[in-house]
């Protein structure tokens, strides 16, 4: 069965933490995504990568970093929280060649920042 | 302007109702179009996938597309208590999903 995991459903940190959120995919996907999702702005994407150790910015990349040191693996990294970072963090992976390859997401991981 | 935008609703049915969920979209280069249904406190996951025009059915689901207008949309007959989420529009372009804002639906018994 298809499994995209995320390391923690809730997490709670303070202003000025620095955060990791890890997200595993168990499908030898070669695509991994990291969205964040707010109420009335939907799926904003964040980072993407393509292949391990690559990364590409998407549309709100400012205050987060990745990681994707193996395939199954893609890391975002909060490099000092703030509250404005409070939000649902959803990972998603998707097979890489052909036109059209589904998007598998993770539960989500509940971020607030105290 | 946002790529693909959708109204956020909330919409809320009675069972056995026939429910219309719309989309539209900018980007006229978009091809690929898919519904995904989020539970509460889950992940989306896949409904439905269209590519270019036309009708696509699923049992009660029904997804469709007019490329002339720049719309998508979702049909549901016969709604379900169990129907009841957030649904999300998207288009594909090159490997980057493209997301509307969600529509909350309330199916009620």
């Amino acid at each position: 069965d298809v499994k995209v995991t995320q390391s923690s459903r809730y997490l709670v940190k303070r202003t000025g933490e620095k955060v990791f959120l890890e997200c595993v995919q168990d499908m030898d996907h070669e695509n991994m995504f990291w969205y964040r999702q707010d109420p009335g702005l939907g799926l904003r994407l964040i980072y993407f990568s393509y292949d391990v150790k690559m990364k590409e910015k998407g549309d709100i990349p400012e205050g987060y970093s990745v990681s994707r040191e193996k395939k199954e693996r893609f890391s975002l990294i909060l490099e000092s929280a703030s509250t404005n970072q409070t939000s649902m963090y959803l990972c998603a992976s998707s097979l890489r060649g052909t036109p059209y390859n589904e998007q598998f997401f993770g539960p989500g991981t509940r971020l607030t920042v105290l | 302007q946002k790529e693909v935008e959708q109204d956020p609703g909330p919409l809320s049915v009675p069972e056995g109702a026939i429910v219309s969920l719309n989309c539209t979209y900018s980007n006229s280069a978009f091809q690929y179009f898919m519904w995904y249904r989020q539970y509460s406190r889950k992940g989306p996951e896949l409904l439905m996938y269209t590519y270019s025009s036309g009708n696509k059915e699923d049992g009660r689901f029904t997804a469709q597309v007019d490329k002339s207008s720049k719309y998508i949309s979702l049909f549901i007959r016969d709604s379900q208590p169990s129907d009841s989420a957030t649904y999300l529009c998207a288009s594909l372009y090159g490997n980057q999903f493209y997301f509307g804002t969600g529509t909350s639906l309330t199916v009620i018994p």
